[in-house]
């Protein structure tokens, strides 16, 4: 059983082009989100996405950035017009439960490490 | 801003030792409260979880929380080179959902064979 799987691993993009990144969730896991880490910082939530839907989006920057995980395949994060302070770790978790189930555990992704030049 | 406070470290400790992790956060309603590990360029790995003042022992390791203090910590019982990672304090705050965690920066642990 795969687990969270993120790819690229390692991404290069130059000021003003488009970042898109991918999360596959574990198998049978229908809840999705998404996490930033930026250098020298700790990880913090961006958006909680379900299937078609955003359910959370509070910590999302409100430009650039956006979010989905579409009926079928995998959910993307996408950074339009990167700038260099968009360089960092992206992760994503998925879960089987809904979030404010007493079992729900997050199952982490390897990341996404963006790095814009 | 509410805050999750871990020492960068690097802690280092010999093979064998007790690894002590500590963490403080600033947000009293907090209810929540995990540790997770993450080798160089791997993904966190949830390894504890703890809810209620007091200690919670999973094998070579133990959560410690105090919520009038505001602080948990992770003790690792006899140290292991494998234990050598980043471990990632992270917390629920209060009126925040499961899935909202406010992470610490990490302390690198190393363990020394």
């Amino acid at each position: 059983n795969a687990g969270v799987m993120q790819n690229p691993r390692h991404l290069v993009r130059r000021r003003g082009q488009e970042a898109r990144l991918r999360c596959s969730p574990m198998k049978g896991h229908s809840h999705v989100y998404w996490y930033r880490q930026l250098p020298e910082e700790g990880l913090k939530f961006m958006v909680y996405l379900q299937k078609e839907n955003i359910i959370d989006e509070s910590g999302m920057p409100k430009e650039r950035f956006s979010a989905e995980f579409p009926k079928e395949g995998p959910s993307i994060l996408r950074i339009q017009q990167v700038v260099r302070g968009d360089s960092a770790a992206y992760f994503c978790a998925s879960s089987r439960d809904t979030p404010d189930s007493g079992a729900n555990v997050l199952t982490f992704g390897a990341g996404s490490r963006l790095t814009v030049l | 801003q509410k805050e999750v406070e871990q020492n960068s470290g690097p802690l280092s400790v010999p093979e064998g030792a007790i690894a002590s992790l500590n963490c403080t956060y600033s947000d009293r309603g907090s209810q929540s409260f995990f540790w997770y590990r993450q080798y160089s360029g791997k993904s966190p790995e949830l390894i504890m979880s703890i809810y209620s003042n007091g200690d919670k022992e999973d094998g070579r390791f133990t959560a410690q929380l105090n919520k009038a203090s505001q602080y948990v910590s992770l003790l690792i019982r006899d140290s292991q080179p494998s234990d050598s990672a980043t471990y990632l304090c992270a917390v629920i705050n209060s009126g925040g959902s499961n899935y909202k965690l406010t992470f610490g920066k990490g302390t690198l642990l190393t363990v020394n064979p």
